[in-house]
């Protein structure tokens, strides 16, 4: 079965730090890897994907994810944390054996202090 | 455009009643998503729709459960009867043709069952 694990449920940074939140994912095939952001009282967006190529993409708001096959893993990254990038962060993995509906991680939130 | 459109977006009800959620996707998106996010089970994908025909409801907890697209335009999630333990938000998605992994969240209902 495909799945994505966030093994951190909070993320603390300083402001101005760069920031990275953990993805590790387990599918067959080549993955389809997403990142989404939630912020309070808000719906999700979406922030970037990895398809294929490179394996550094660049999504909004300055972040960007890291895939790399032979740790498994999406990390998302940005080098230099805003007190506004504070929020809920879901990895997310198509999953392409079964109808190709998204299968989210539980979330990192995130903390920006000043 | 207005982004996805969810109503009502707070609902307060007791135990038994139906309860009836609105969605009105993005115009030309022609996938539609049905979650429900909680503190304890995270962000839980219960139905999809594409081209107003329902493509994997397997997420939909029981039948008390039930969801409608009639037309590209309007979804409906109903339940009946509301049990304290559906007390949640539900978020409505859509997305574009061929793009059902970029999905445009709506700000959500949020709905307590007393």
């Amino acid at each position: 079965a495909q799945s994505v694990a966030q093994p951190e449920d909070q993320v603390n940074v300083a402001e101005g730090n760069p920031l990275t939140v953990k993805c590790t994912y387990s599918v067959s095939g080549n993955p389809y890897l997403f990142w989404y952001v939630q912020y309070p009282n808000r719906g999700l967006q979406f922030l970037l994907k990895y398809i294929t190529g490179d394996n550094l993409v660049k999504g909004s708001y300055g972040f960007e994810a890291e895939f790399n096959k032979s740790q498994t893993s999406f990390h998302l990254k940005k080098p230099s944390a805003l007190v506004s990038d504070s929020a809920l962060y879901f990895c997310a993995v198509r999953d392409m054996a079964n109808t190709d509906k998204l299968i989210f991680g539980t979330g990192t939130r995130l903390q920006v202090f000043p | 455009d207005a982004g996805v459109i969810q109503s009502p977006r707070h609902e307060v009800t007791e135990m038994g009643q139906e309860v009836t959620l609105r969605c009105k996707p993005i115009s030309g998106h022609d996938y539609l998503f049905w979650y429900r996010q909680t503190m304890m089970r995270g962000l839980e994908l219960l139905i999809y729709f594409n081209n107003n025909v329902p493509i994997d409801d397997s997420g939909m907890p029981e039948d008390r459960f039930s969801a409608k697209m009639p037309n590209a335009s309007f979804s409906t999630l109903k339940i009946q009867p509301s049990e304290p333990r559906d007390s949640a938000v539900y978020f409505c998605a859509s997305s574009l043709p061929g793009r059902q992994e970029t999905q445009y969240f709506g700000p959500g209902t949020r709905l307590l069952v007393l």
